[in-house]
């Protein structure tokens, strides 16, 4: 069965600096990867998603994020931070052939001044 | 083309009686998911329908609740006998193929008392 793991549930950065959030998942096929932020009492909305097509994937607002197999990591980043970049963020899989998205616990992502 | 809409956005119920919480997925989507999102926690799979059908409910509680989704209409997800663990944010998406990403709506809050 897939799962997710999320590496810290809080992570702090200053604005303009990197933003790298840790994503590391389980499947015993290829898996489709997502990474979905939510604003405060909003719902959630797709940043990116890995299909099996290029490794790298470019999603909006600037976030990107790298499907590395070998080490089973979806991490996303962002090279500059922006304080309207505040928010949860949550990687996702899904299994081939499944029928569910597997959520991870979210990380949420504060932004200093 | 209008988001995936949930109503109520807050709903306040007592102990014992039942919640009712609705989904219209977008247009042209014929697969709605349920997902139960606790504080401090990521969002939890509950249950997987398609027109008329449960394809997946392995997220669901045993008792309590229920989830439909009829050939016209919204799919309702029902808690009955509400307690105060029942709190919690319900969010529902939908998607036009299951390896298609899913679009949230924004999700509605129960709260018991």
């Amino acid at each position: 069965a897939q799962s997710v793991t999320q590496l810290g549930s809080h992570v702090s950065v200053s604005e303009g600096a990197l933003v790298l959030l840790r994503c590391n998942y389980s499947s015993s096929v290829p898996p489709y990867l997502f990474w979905y932020v939510q604003y405060p009492n909003q719902g959630l909305q797709l940043l990116l998603k890995y299909t099996s097509a290029a490794t790298l994937v470019k999603g909006i607002n600037g976030f990107e994020a790298e499907f590395k197999k070998s080490e089973t990591s979806f991490h996303l980043t962002k090279p500059s931070a922006h304080m309207s970049d505040a928010a949860e963020y949550f990687c996702a899989v899904s299994e081939v052939g499944d029928d569910k998205i597997i959520f991870g616990k979210g990380t949420r992502l504060h932004i200093l001044p | 083309n209008a988001g995936v809409m949930q109503n109520p956005r807050h709903l306040v119920r007592r102990r014992g009686q039942e919640a009712r919480l609705r989904c219209s997925p977008m247009k042209g989507h014929s697969h709605v998911y349920w997902y139960r999102q606790l504080p401090e926690e990521g969002l939890k799979f509950m249950v997987y329908l398609q027109k008329e059908n449960i394809i997946d409910e392995s997220g669901m509680p045993k008792e309590r609740f229920s989830a439909e989704f009829p050939k016209e209409g919204p799919s309702i997800l029902r808690i009955q006998q509400v307690v105060r663990g029942d709190s919690a944010a319900y969010f529902c998406a939908s998607s036009p193929r299951t390896e298609d990403e899913a679009f949230f709506g924004q999700g509605t809050r129960l709260t018991v008392v």
